[in-house]
């Protein structure tokens, strides 16, 4: 099974910073990932497809970057609308499709 | 809109079984694979099963394998995760996904607003 590793887990960040979070795949997937954003509660919105593809409708302050094995998700100016969790998941060979384990970020 | 609505958690003795089901609209139910992804409480998400457009082609996480069956009923616009043999680390928000392809590559969206599923004594 292909392991996807986000880091950080846990990121503290102020309104208005840059924030980029990594993912990095056991092996190499092409740019078969997508990214997800979570709020408490609620179910998981996608915000990039095929590594750096923004779906119609998402901020274009957020973007996605990485080919192979190493992804970045930027948030270009963080807004208090974007505190929550972000998982990258692995859409090259399945079963399984993974997920990364997430990465949370709260406010500093 | 499309949506996504799930049904059917609940709590269950170790064990035992239930069965969720997972309503579709606004769309065409019929041409798109579906899956299913479950987040146990505070943790991460994971991937548990797919079906293909006509039921022809699941494939499921080896954790699940031999105990919990998807299917669908493209009539009824619906998802269906029949579990079986029920045990506590099953325990989850369960989540019903449309899985969209386009040029070779695939993705999640939208996700329905997920069903809790407790196993315990």
């Amino acid at each position: 099974d292909i392991q996807l590793t986000q880091s950080p887990s846990f990121l503290s960040a102020s309104v208005g910073d840059r924030v980029t979070i990594t993912c990095r795949a056991s092996q190499g997937i092409s740019s078969y990932l997508a990214w997800y954003q979570q709020k408490p509660g609620k179910a998981p919105k996608l915000l990039i497809y095929a590594a750096s593809t923004l779906q119609s409708g998402v901020p274009s302050r957020f973007s996605g970057s990485g080919s192979g094995t190493e992804f970045t998700l930027t948030i270009s100016s963080l807004q208090p609308e974007d505190f929550a969790t972000y998982y990258c998941q692995q859409l090259n060979s399945y079963p399984p499709w993974t997920f990364g384990q997430g990465t949370k970020v709260e406010i500093k | 809109e499309v949506q996504l609505v799930e049904s059917g958690g609940g709590l269950v003795q170790p064990g035992g079984s239930l069965r969720l089901s997972c309503a579709a609209s606004g769309f065409t139910f019929s041409s798109y694979w579906m899956s299913w992804v479950r987040q146990a409480p505070g943790k991460g998400l994971e991937w548990v099963a797919n079906i293909k457009q006509d039921g022809s082609e699941k494939y499921y996480v080896d954790s699940v394998k031999g105990r919990f069956t998807i299917s669908r009923d493209n009539a009824k616009n619906s998802l269906y995760l029949q579990m079986n043999s029920l045990r506590a680390e099953d325990t989850a928000v369960y989540y019903c996904a449309r899985i969209i392809a386009a040029a070779d590559h695939n993705w999640f969206d939208p996700w329905g607003q997920g069903t809790l599923v407790t196993v315990s004594s």
